[in-house]
């Protein structure tokens, strides 16, 4: 299963933008970048998920490198309600496997 | 509410005792997963499930055993714990395994074993 790396911890300001690093090497042509995020005592959510082209929706934007080895999930305007831990996942299109790393813990102070 | 739903939310159950986790979709999603998340680790994927057929058991020993009698129900038959197996159990669906459909999960189930 292909690997992703990202900061064990980010902290924020409320009303500011966050940009969440990942980075992804090994990343093969099958493998789609997926972002989940995890609020406490909760299951993990689906935030956005995307294979080469820059994608936004309703909860965030992603940003994918042209080369596709390392992605930025970005929180427009963040809110106490976005303190969670973010998870960069590669999912291979083929088995459809999602695994999970440690994720990165956001902080975000009033 | 995410659409999928476990019960129960907390169960505390003793070492010789056989008990049941349900989770329960009626998204249409036709994959359904069961993950592990103990304290301090990530999420680990356990078993999943596709058209009701198990494709996938990592390593899970035979205290824990899944059981998919259609696309919308998974459970997990637990017997003989032990307290190290104390840990939030996940279920989540999607789609269809294979292909590139995001996962729902439910809130989890809080177990502990004593």
């Amino acid at each position: 299963d292909a690997k992703t790396t990202q900061p064990n911890s980010m902290e924020s300001n409320e009303e500011e933008p966050v940009h969440l690093p990942c980075n992804h090497s090994t990343i093969s042509g099958t493998d789609y970048i997926h972002w989940y995020r995890q609020l406490p005592s909760q299951g993990p959510e689906y935030v956005i998920h995307g294979l080469t082209s820059n994608v936004n929706n309703r909860m965030a934007s992603l940003a994918i490198a042209e080369d596709r080895k390392s992605s930025t999930l970005i929180l427009h305007r963040a809110t106490l309600r976005d303190a969670a831990v973010y998870y960069c996942i590669l999912l291979d299109g083929n088995t459809g496997k999602l695994i999970f790393g440690q994720g990165t813990t956001l902080q975000v102070k009033p | 509410e995410t659409g999928v739903t476990q019960t129960p939310r907390h169960l505390v159950m003793g070492m010789t005792n056989k008990k049941s986790l349900k989770c329960e979709q009626h998204l249409g999603h036709n994959a359904m997963y069961w993950y592990k998340q103990s304290a301090k680790k990530p999420l680990e994927l356990m078993f999943v499930y596709n058209f009701k057929e198990q494709t996938e058991n990592n390593s899970v020993p035979s205290r824990f055993s899944p059981e998919c009698p259609n696309s919308s129900h998974l459970f997990l038959h637990l017997h003989t714990l032990q307290p190290e197996d104390s840990a939030l159990y996940l279920c989540a669906s999607s789609q269809t395994q294979g292909q590139n459909y995001g996962y729902t999960f439910g809130s989890g189930t809080r177990l502990t074993v004593v």
